[in-house]
């Protein structure tokens, strides 16, 4: 069964650490995103990448730093974790040069910062 | 900039009734794929169902079916014989044909399904 896994359901962290939000995929996609996803607002998009070392600025990506030094493994990182920042992030990926079928998502990573 | 719009924030429907959620997009390419997604209580984001631009024909996958109308820019996804199981938060999303942009999502529309 191929899978996008994300390394935690659920994290509490302090303002001000410095987060990692791993997510590993199994399916050799090209492309790997990171959304997070807030009441009312959707799924928004901080960063995504088409190939291992490569990265692009989504819609949100203030606060946010990612790194992909692997095809399988793309990692958001929160470098000084705020209360603004708890929300539910997503992590998904799809193979590149085709827009036919969509993504695979993780099961999401629910982040709470106090 | 393409945009995806889901005009209904919440939806219910009585079980074994049938539902029409509503999406809207505005796009100035000619060629791409249209996605619905319904993402349940569980989290886990499930594709539903998908539409190729170029085919007028209507996708159906068993209960669902959407409405495609490509002048008008519309993409409804069509609901029948409603079960508890459907209760979730559905997500229409758009892509262009090379798949080489992001999916651009809606803000989704969250489903009740009444016993």
């Amino acid at each position: 069964d191929v899978k996008v896994t994300q390394s935690s359901r659920y994290l509490v962290k302090r303002t001000g650490e410095k987060v990692f939000l791993e997510c590993v995929q199994d399916m050799d996609h090209e492309n790997m995103f990171w959304y997070r996803q807030d009441p009312g607002l959707g799924l928004r998009l901080i960063y995504f990448s088409y190939d291992v070392k490569m990265k692009e600025k989504g819609d949100i990506p203030e606060g946010y730093s990612v790194s992909r030094e692997k095809k399988e493994r793309f990692s958001l990182i929160l470098e000084s974790a705020s209360t603004n920042q708890t929300s539910m992030y997503l992590c998904a990926s799809s193979f590149h040069g085709t827009g036919a079928y969509g993504y695979t998502f993780g099961s999401g990573t629910r982040l709470t910062v106090v | 900039a393409q945009t995806v719009t889901q005009s209904q924030p919440e939806m219910s429907v009585q079980e074994a009734e049938t539902v029409t959620l509503s999406c809207t997009y505005d796009t100035s390419e000619s060629d791409y794929y249209l996605f619905w997604y319904k993402q349940p209580p569980s989290r886990q984001m499930i594709l539903v169902i998908r539409q190729e631009a170029y085919k007028q024909q209507n996708a159906t996958e068993n209960r669902f079916s959407v409405n495609f109308q490509k002048a008008a820019k519309s993409f409804s996804l069509k609901i029948s014989d409603s079960q508890l199981g459907d209760a979730a938060m559905y997500f229409c999303a758009y892509r262009t044909r090379s798949g080489n942009t992001p999916l651009v999502f809606g803000k989704g529309t969250r489903l009740s399904v009444i016993a």
